[in-house]
């Protein structure tokens, strides 16, 4: 079964300052592959970065870029030079490329960007 | 450009009152997902299609139902909506591509009340 974990419930960056939103996760697939999302309060699911399984590399996306440590089953999310319009929730999740392709979210992570 | 489209943006529906939430898409993915989202909480899976097969999550009540036409379109059916099924309703679809896993697209959602 694959599980997505949040531990951050709510987390405060200032303006302009680096942040970084934990995930870790749980599959014994051996072909997945990591999303993140943001949410803003309209509601729209906005997708962020992605990481697979078998990518040697960190993905990087613009001012996001993703801490992927296999071995620890983390992908943490790294945003960099904090924006207001930042704030908003944010959703890691995870897709199996074996079974049914389901799509799994962990809880978010809030994120507050004061100036 | 709208890739996956959601009708309605809002619903208010009645206690009791059967609903049905259209979804879609013009990207021709074979996979598409309904999500029930409640607020402040992470999307949860109800069902996904993987082309034409179905698959319902072990603990989506028997009140949702989904059909699936054809590629395009992916239908959400409240056959008898509770106080309890207001949230936002949220369509995906991704593409599977081998060994690759492609990021899910999402409408911009449906938010249902029940009065």
């Amino acid at each position: 079964a694959q599980k997505i974990t949040q531990t951050q419930p709510g987390m405060f960056v200032q303006e302009k300052e680096a942040v970084t939103l934990d995930c870790t996760y749980d599959t014994s697939d051996p072909s997945y592959g990591l999303f993140w999302y943001k949410q803003p309060s309209s509601g729209e699911m906005i997708f962020l970065i992605y990481q697979g399984s078998y990518d040697q590399q960190n993905a990087t996306e613009g001012r996001y870029s993703l801490n992927f440590q296999k071995a620890r089953k983390s992908a943490n999310l790294v945003i960099s030079a904090s924006q207001l319009g930042d704030s908003a929730m944010y959703f890691c999740a995870m897709r199996s490329n074996t079974g049914f392709q389901k799509l799994v979210f962990g809880t978010g992570t809030r994120l507050l960007v004061s100036p | 450009d709208a890739m996956v489209i959601q009708n309605p943006r809002y619903q208010v529906t009645q206690f009791g009152k059967p609903v049905t939430l259209s979804c879609s898409q013009t990207l021709n993915h074979n996979v598409m997902y309904w999500y029930q989202q409640k607020s402040s909480q992470a999307p949860k899976l109800l069902f996904h299609y993987y082309d034409k097969d179905f698959n319902n999550e072990a603990d989506t009540p028997d009140n949702f139902q989904s059909r699936r036409p054809n590629t395009s379109f992916c239908f959400l059916d409240i056959r008898s909506p509770g106080l309890g099924d207001a949230a936002m309703y949220l369509c995906a679809t991704s593409s599977r591509t081998g060994v690759l896993n492609t990021e899910a697209f999402f409408g911009q959602g449906t938010r249902l009340t029940v009065v």
